[in-house]
């Protein structure tokens, strides 16, 4: 079964506090990683595609990595309005549809 | 720039009501999605399209109903609004999951 599980569920920062969130796949053959960002009542933005081990993409304090079987959004210096949930989701096996993580709630605090 | 849009953001229904759910895209995308969205359970696929007149039920398809009778407009469809119903519900369309979604802002249901 195709699964992409996120860690951790929920993370509180301090501002200016750098740190890392997780998101682990089991789909072999993998056809690209997407990061979105969901702010609360809104639909998810996006962020990022990676598709390929090594690969980095970077924008203003977020960089999302890739390796063979996870990847890692790294919040560099988080400010208050990077506070959002962050969804990452992959390309099932039968290549019809994203499979979703179930997201990390960041919070950072001044 | 390219866009998802949901009729409504906020809905109140009653109880037994017919609910329709309207998303249009401008993208000429083949491939549509209905997501509901609740606190702890995630995205949960309803249904999708891959093209018009087309449609396969998700994993939570119960309930819901759907119409695709053109193809920027895909119409998620409460046949009777129950209370377990009241979500998050988001549209989403894409080209091919190999190029990601984009999302319509959502609608906010209440059955009450």
């Amino acid at each position: 079964e195709d699964q992409v599980t996120q860690s951790p569920e929920a993370l509180r920062l301090q501002e200016g506090e750098s740190s890392s969130l997780n998101c682990s796949y089991t789909v072999s053959g993998l056809r690209g990683l997407f990061w979105y960002r969901q702010d609360p009542g809104k639909g998810p933005e996006f962020l990022f595609t990676l598709y390929s081990a090594g690969e980095e993409k970077e924008k203003e304090r977020l960089k999302a990595t890739l390796t063979k079987k996870e990847s890692f959004l790294h919040i560099t210096a988080p400010k208050p309005e990077d506070s959002a949930t962050y969804l990452c989701a992959v390309p099932g096996r039968d290549g019809n549809k994203l499979v979703f993580g179930a997201g990390t709630i960041l919070r950072v605090k001044s | 720039d390219v866009k998802v849009t949901q009729s409504s953001r906020y809905l109140v229904k009653r109880t037994g009501e017919k609910v329709f759910l309207e998303c249009v895209q401008d993208m000429d995308h083949e491939n549509m999605f209905w997501y509901r969205q609740d606190p702890g359970l995630g995205l949960r696929l309803i249904y999708f399209s891959y093209d018009v007149k087309m449609k396969e039920k998700g994993d939570i398809p119960e309930g819901y109903s759907v119409s695709r009778e053109k193809k920027e407009r895909f119409s998620l469809i409460l046949e009777s609004a129950s209370t377990n119903q009241t979500s998050m519900y988001l549209c989403a369309s894409s080209s091919s999951p190999h190029m990601g979604y984009t999302f319509g802002s959502g609608t906010r249901l209440t059955v009450v």
